[in-house]
Order: C-alpha cells, then sequence, then structure tokens
C-alpha cells in the first residue's frame, strides 16, 4: 500500500540554525500539508499545497516557516532561525481530491525536531 | 473558527471489553469529521470517516462511530478491545469546503487495555 514518507525520523538542531524536513507524498495525491505536535499536545495544522503553491496557512506559519515542492516527489518544510518552541514532531500528510468518497488525509510517521 | 473537544484524556479498558471515545465538535454546518489512532513511534492512521448518508460509519479494525448531529457529537465504539488497540486516538473535523483546509483535531485520548 502506498504510503507518505518522511525524513530524518529525528533531527537534533541548535538553536538560530536552519532546518529542512523531507516528506515523499503518496504519487498521484494533489494536496500536501504539513501538521506539527508539540509533546503532550494536539496535532496543529500548519499550512497546505496545491497546485505549486501555498492554499492555506495557520497562525502558526509564519515568516520563519516556508514549504517547497522542489521536484516531482519531494515537499519540504524549511524553518530558518530555529526557536526551542519548534521542537515537536512535525507530520506530513497528502490526499487526493476533495470531495470524493475516498477523500482522506494520509498522514507519514514524523520527524522529532529537537532545538536546543 | 471550529473546534475538537475530547474530554477524556485517558481511558482505562479491559481487553474484551466495551469501549466509546467520545468527541465534540464545535462548526456552523456538518463538517467532515475522522478518527485517526496514533500508536507509539508511528504515524497517524485513519480509523473511519464520516462525509454525509448514514450516521453509523464503521471503520477498520472492528471500530464505528456514530455522528448525531443534535450533540454535535461523533463517538468512537469498539465492542471488544483487543490488548493491540491501546494506543491514542484522535478525533478530527474537516470544512467541508475543499481539501486545502487542513483537519483540526482534538486533544486526543490515550487508550490502556488492562489484562
Amino acid at each position: 500500500e502506498p504510503e507518505v514518507t518522511q525524513t530524518p525520523s529525528h533531527q537534533v538542531t541548535q538553536m538560530g540554525q536552519e532546518v529542512i524536513l523531507r516528506c515523499v507524498p503518496i504519487s498521484n495525491h494533489l494536496y500536501f500539508y504539513w501538521y506539527r505536535q508539540i509533546l503532550g499536545q494536539k496535532v496543529e495544522f500548519l499550512v497546505s499545497f496545491y497546485n505549486n503553491e501555498i492554499s492555506e496557512k495557520s497562525e502558526i506559519f509564519d515568516d520563519q516557516f516556508s514549504v517547497e515542492r522542489p521536484d516531482g516527489s519531494n515537499f519540504t518544510l524549511k524553518i530558518r532561525s530555529t526557536k526551542l518552541e519548534d521542537s515537536a514532531m512535525y507530520f506530513c500528510a497528502s490526499s487526493e481530491e476533495w470531495g470524493t468518497e475516498d477523500y482522506e488525509q494520509y498522514f507519514g510517521p514524523g520527524t522529532r525536531l529537537t532545538v536546543t | 473558527a471550529q473546534s475538537v473537544t475530547q474530554p477524556d484524556i485517558h481511558i482505562t479498558v479491559s481487553e474484551g471489553a466495551s469501549l466509546e471515545l467520545r468527541c465534540n465538535y464545535s462548526y456552523g454546518a456538518t463538517p467532515y469529521l475522522f478518527w485517526y489512532v496514533q500508536s507509539p513511534g508511528q504515524g497517524l492512521q485513519l480509523l473511519l470517516k464520516y462525509f454525509s448518508g448514514d450516521t453509523l460509519v464503521q471503520g477498520i479494525k472492528g471500530f464505528e462511530a456514530e455522528f448525531k448531529r443534535s450533540q454535535s457529537s461523533f463517538n468512537l465504539r469498539k465492542p471488544s478491545v483487543h490488548w493491540s488497540d491501546a494506543a491514542e486516538y484522535f478525533c478530527a473535523v474537516g470544512l467541508s469546503g475543499g481539501g486545502a483546509d487542513g483537519l483540526t483535531f482534538g486533544k486526543g485520548t490515550h487508550l490502556i487495555i488492562q489484562p
């Protein structure tokens, strides 16, 4: 069964450094998403991406964050200057066209980001 | 803005007993409703979803959920739990306006199975 993959599984970085989290969505999917889950808290939506541009973003997704689909398979989340509070599990998800009965967001296993 | 409430942070159930996990949502219209399960170290796996039609939906692993519009609820049930059901369960809502909208999740319910 197709699945969303994410690398690395765990990333440790120092405060102020840039990090890039990578995701490979399911190949025929059209919508791509990033979510985060701070330890012990709920999963929060960051951004959605469709047709090579950001579709929606939450208030969490400020200027420190950016997303990119650099080629036909990868989808990346960049944090320019990490802060301690960016430590979280980051989930990538992808989905087919909205409105079909088969619609669902498929989640990857996550990247645990630790900012020290 | 929509919100999701899962009032039970932890639930402990004996193996073989029945289970009900509660979920209430706040949204002006009927949202799309989902239940996801997260095992330790794993991503989120969809258990079931409700878009329209029959308000009792069947999912994977023997789970079902019932949408009750009058109570703004979408509770998850299983008649007999197995030790492998121990995990974190998340209720989520999506707006019916399009695929670009992110899901809004509840805080999750941690399910513990007693032998």
